[in-house]
């Protein structure tokens, strides 16, 4: 089974306006950390937000923030006022606290503002 | 700032080479990381390494090895290098907990 799952290989977004990517994660560990990365079309990743497992409230970073839901199991990233340097591939991924600092990745979103 | 430097953006090799993929990082990290990226699939780990000399398979190791001889530089091994090794792939290194610091990439292509 999936550990990571981004149900969207794309998303389109006018500049200006929010959006959600989604990702669902899959574990027993009671301790896990999920992230987000963005790689840009030069192939960087890009290190964009972190929410643990204990933490109380959704992280945010900026115009990211990140919609825990724990009994879910759901932990999407939104960016709000989506601005043309924001088109790019976004990863969701997750590292149990049980093993080594391994991450699990999902298999993207690619995201597109348009002007 | 960290910096983790791979030593090719590019490569193109043929079928059966031997392949050295190397990556370099600047800020003591103890665990470094080799992942592969392919379309639809996301990043796979390969191989990782908590400390010198140690490594840990990760989801998809065969046809790869690695090896960690100092602190600092992690390098993926193709020992014979086949068309479907062609990929993206990302190195990558954290200390403890932190969010994984990753290289530019190196895209290969075996031919």
């Amino acid at each position: 089974a999936q550990k990571i799952t981004q149900t969207q290989p794309g998303m389109f977004v006018q500049e200006k306006e929010a959006v959600t990517l989604d990702c669902t994660y899959d574990t027993s560990d009671p301790s896990y950390g999920l992230f987000w990365y963005k790689q840009p079309s030069s192939g960087e990743m890009i290190f964009l937000i972190y929410q643990g497992s204990y933490d109380q409230q959704n992280a945010t970073e900026g115009r990211y923030s990140l919609n825990f839901q724990k009994a879910r199991k759901s932990a999407n990233l939104v960016i709000s006022a989506s601005q043309l340097g924001d088109s790019a591939m976004y990863f969701c991924a997750m590292r149990e606290d049980s093993g080594y600092s391994t991450l699990t990745f999902g298999k993207g979103t690619m995201l597109l503002v348009s002007p | 700032d960290v910096k983790v430097t791979q030593s090719s953006r590019y490569l193109v090799k043929r079928t059966g080479e031997k392949v050295f993929l190397e990556c370099v990082q600047d800020m003591d990290h103890e665990n470094m990381f080799w992942y592969r990226q392919d379309p639809g699939l996301g990043l796979r780990l390969i191989y990782f390494s908590y400390d010198v000399k140690m490594k840990e398979k990760g989801d998809i190791p065969e046809g790869y090895s690695v090896s960690r001889e100092k602190k600092e530089r992690f390098s993926l091994i193709l020992e014979s290098a086949s068309t479907n090794q062609t990929s993206m792939y990302l190195c990558a290194s954290t200390l403890n907990n932190s969010p994984l610091h990753f290289g530019n990439g190196t895209r290969l292509t075996v031919t």
